[in-house]
């Protein structure tokens, strides 16, 4: 079965440098999540979209900006980089808005800031 | 605000035993969902089960099963029959109605053989 897609893997990028991080969710589902997990740490909900409009915002920086796309794909874009933004980014994606809906988890973007 | 407590930073259990993995939470709301996620050294996070607040009858997924005490705002998660496989880091997570997200700081579970 389709699973969450995210790209790239991995990503090196230096300071105030900028980044992209995109995420293809499971064909038909139109919510898509993304997460911040920082070294030893738990996730952390930056923000979700639900039929490609904003749906729910989390301890996302003014530095990041998201967006989902009319083929629901979303992209996560962040600027001025710094140390503390290396992470895991986790995309999912659900059926449906709300936690009725399971959420299906895509593998992960590593991002490391030098 | 919504905050998800796991006092149990590690853990271990031998193979074939029972172990349970805690979490509290602390909410105003009547109506959430409470989950558990395995995170493995892959780092994929997995669906381990899900409970919803309303249901008084405590959710179980095979070898996996949760103790929900809503009153005390408790939510474990029992392992039976330990395998290899479930050595993974044990994350707690509820959702409310605002669909805000929160994980707790998991719970490392190592099954020795």
């Amino acid at each position: 079965a389709a699973g969450v897609i995210q790209s790239p893997r991995h990503l090196i990028k230096e300071k105030r440098e900028t980044a992209t991080l995109k995420c293809y969710p499971i064909p038909r589902h139109d919510t898509v999540y993304w997460y911040q997990q920082g070294p030893g740490q738990d996730p952390q909900f930056l923000i979700s979209f639900y039929e490609k409009m904003q749906s729910d915002k989390g301890s996302i920086p003014d530095r990041f900006s998201a967006q989902q796309f009319s083929d629901y794909h979303s992209e996560l874009n962040m600027s001025s980089l710094e140390l503390g933004d290396s992470a895991l980014y986790f995309c999912a994606s659900s059926l449906g808005r709300g936690a009725s809906y399971e959420q299906y988890f895509g593998p992960g973007t590593r991002l490391t800031v030098t | 605000a919504q905050t998800v407590t796991q006092s149990q930073p590690e853990m271990s259990v031998q193979e074939a035993e029972t172990v349970t993995l805690s979490c509290t939470y602390d909410t105003s709301e009547s109506n959430y969902y409470l989950f558990w996620y395995k995170q493995p050294p892959s780092r994929q996070m997995i669906l381990v089960i899900r409970q919803e607040a309303y249901k008084q009858q405590n959710a179980t997924e095979n070898r996996f099963s949760v103790n929900f005490q809503k009153a005390a705002k408790s939510f474990s998660l029992k392992i039976s029959d330990s395998q290899l496989g479930d050595t993974a880091m044990y994350f707690c997570a509820f959702m409310n109605t605002g669909n805000q997200f929160y994980f707790g700081t998991g719970t490392s579970l190592t099954v020795i053989p």
